[in-house]
């Protein structure tokens, strides 16, 4: 049981260039979500989907972009990369009664953009 | 907007100590559920312990326990008989009941236990 697998698990970027973060989970989970990780601030929420077709903006979605692909996939793009978006990424699902099921986490994606 | 804040950067104690990690909160919700998540050096996230806001007896966890006080919004974690492996990076998070269930998280506190 894999859980939630992100990839890739480390890249390096040039400011300007665009990437896609994948993810996947094998749960057969309805929501995921987007954080990122910086020090001194926690995770924050970029983007989520509370259910497959929707997605919704979270706390700092600025330069990004999602996308749900099916119930199991939720890709995160950036469009035109900034060092400002350098920070380590986690993708996470969880059923739609959280609390019995908290979120499970990837195990992030650490992003360089110079 | 709900926001969680963690007052303490680090936090360092020798093995076999207890150590309490202080979680404040800032809500204008009835109901909701509270976490602590640990993250070691893998980056892994591991949830330690949940709590539910509208029960008043606060969460055990094996060595895991909370103090829950509503009023007070805060959500501290004790951690006793500390263990080299409880090194890591813990976080406070608030989850709303009602809604869309998004997570949100404390700045984080980097635990150290020395042997």
């Amino acid at each position: 049981n894999a859980g939630v697998t992100q990839t890739p698990k480390f890249q390096v970027l040039k400011t300007g260039q665009s990437m896609t973060l994948q993810c996947a989970q094998d749960m057969n989970h309805n929501s995921m979500y987007w954080y990122r990780q910086d020090p001194g601030m926690g995770l924050r929420l970029i983007y989520y989907s509370a259910s497959e077709g929707t997605t919704d903006k979270g706390e700092v979605p600025n330069g990004y972009n999602v996308s749900r692909l099916n119930k199991r996939e939720f890709s995160l793009r950036l469009e035109s990369a900034a060092p400002s978006q350098t920070s380590v990424y986690f993708c996470a699902s969880s059923t739609i009664s959280s609390y019995n099921s908290p979120l499970h986490f990837g195990n992030g994606t650490r992003l360089t953009v110079t | 907007a709900q926001t969680v804040t963690q007052s303490q950067p680090e936090m360092s104690v020798q093995e076999a100590e207890t150590v309490t990690l202080s979680c404040t909160y800032d809500t204008s919700e009835s109901n909701y559920y509270l976490f602590w998540y640990k993250q070691p050096p893998s980056r892994q996230m591991i949830l330690v312990i949940r709590q539910e806001a509208y029960k008043q007896q606060n969460a055990t966890e094996n060595r895991f326990s909370v103090n829950f006080q509503k009023a007070a919004k805060s959500f501290s974690l004790k951690i006793s008989d500390s263990q080299l492996g409880d090194t890591a990076m813990y976080f406070c998070a608030f989850m709303k009941i009602q809604g869309a269930q998004k997570l949100v998280f404390g700045q984080g506190t980097r635990l150290t236990i020395n042997p």
